[in-house]
């Protein structure tokens, strides 16, 4: 069975700073990761996906994530954060379990201090 | 990507009384659709899985008899929270899948607030 791990709770970074969200999983095979982030009292937005190929993903609103093999790491970054950045940032992982099944870690929250 | 649609996006239901909650997939057909509910400050975490057809399978710790699923056709799978008590108060997601799709596309959510 999959499973994700998101070590950090809360992150607080100062707006115009880089922002790194560590996220590990667990799965047998080549999993299916997913960055998502979610505003209070809102659904679901899904910035990046790795499949396959290039370790370094690119996703919607400057944000990109790096794959580690290695370290079954997923990555998320952004060189300079701003104050709409504040949300809840979810890393999932994805797999074939009769249906595509989505399991997701327990969130990080982002505070952006001026 | 494909559309995902719940109604309603919230609901206020009495202690006792059921709610129906639907998840359409828009534009195109989920053999499989998945229920997620979202504590306060929490993850999301699966309640059950339904593909068209056949029996939900729920995760452990799942009232089956609390919580419906149906999922009769390939668009529209519904959730009935039956007998509802406070304690059923969360934000429920749904997800949908088709046999090709390689991610699950979700619905905005449900905010379910029982009184």
């Amino acid at each position: 069975a999959q499973s994700v791990t998101q070590p950090d709770i809360h992150i607080t970074v100062s707006e115009g700073a880089s922002l790194e969200l560590r996220c590990n999983y667990s799965y047998g095979a080549t999993p299916y990761l997913f960055w998502y982030v979610q505003s209070p009292g809102q659904g679901l937005q899904l910035l990046l996906k790795y499949f396959s190929g290039d370790t370094l993903v690119q996703g919607i609103k400057g944000f990109e994530a790096e794959f580690k093999r290695s370290q079954s790491s997923f990555t998320l970054r952004k060189p300079s954060v701003h104050w709409s950045d504040a949300a809840e940032y979810f890393c999932a992982v994805g797999a074939y379990t009769g249906g595509f099944k989505t399991i997701f870690g327990a969130g990080t929250r982002l505070f952006v201090k001026a | 990507g494909a559309v995902v649609s719940q109604h309603p996006s919230w609901v206020i239901c009495k202690s006792g009384t059921s709610v129906k909650i639907e998840c359409r997939s828009l534009d195109f057909q989920a053999t499989t659709m998945f229920w997620y509910r979202q504590f306060p400050k929490q993850s999301l975490m699966l309640m059950a899985t339904s593909n068209e057809g056949s029996k939900a399978t729920y995760e452990q710790g799942v009232e089956k008899d609390k919580f419906l699923i149906n999922h009769a056709s390939l668009t529209l799978s519904t959730l009935t929270v039956t007998s509802a008590h406070p304690e059923d108060s969360s934000f429920y997601i749904c997800s949908a899948t088709a046999e090709v799709n390689t991610e699950a596309f979700f619905g905005q959510g449900t905010r379910l607030t029982v009184v």
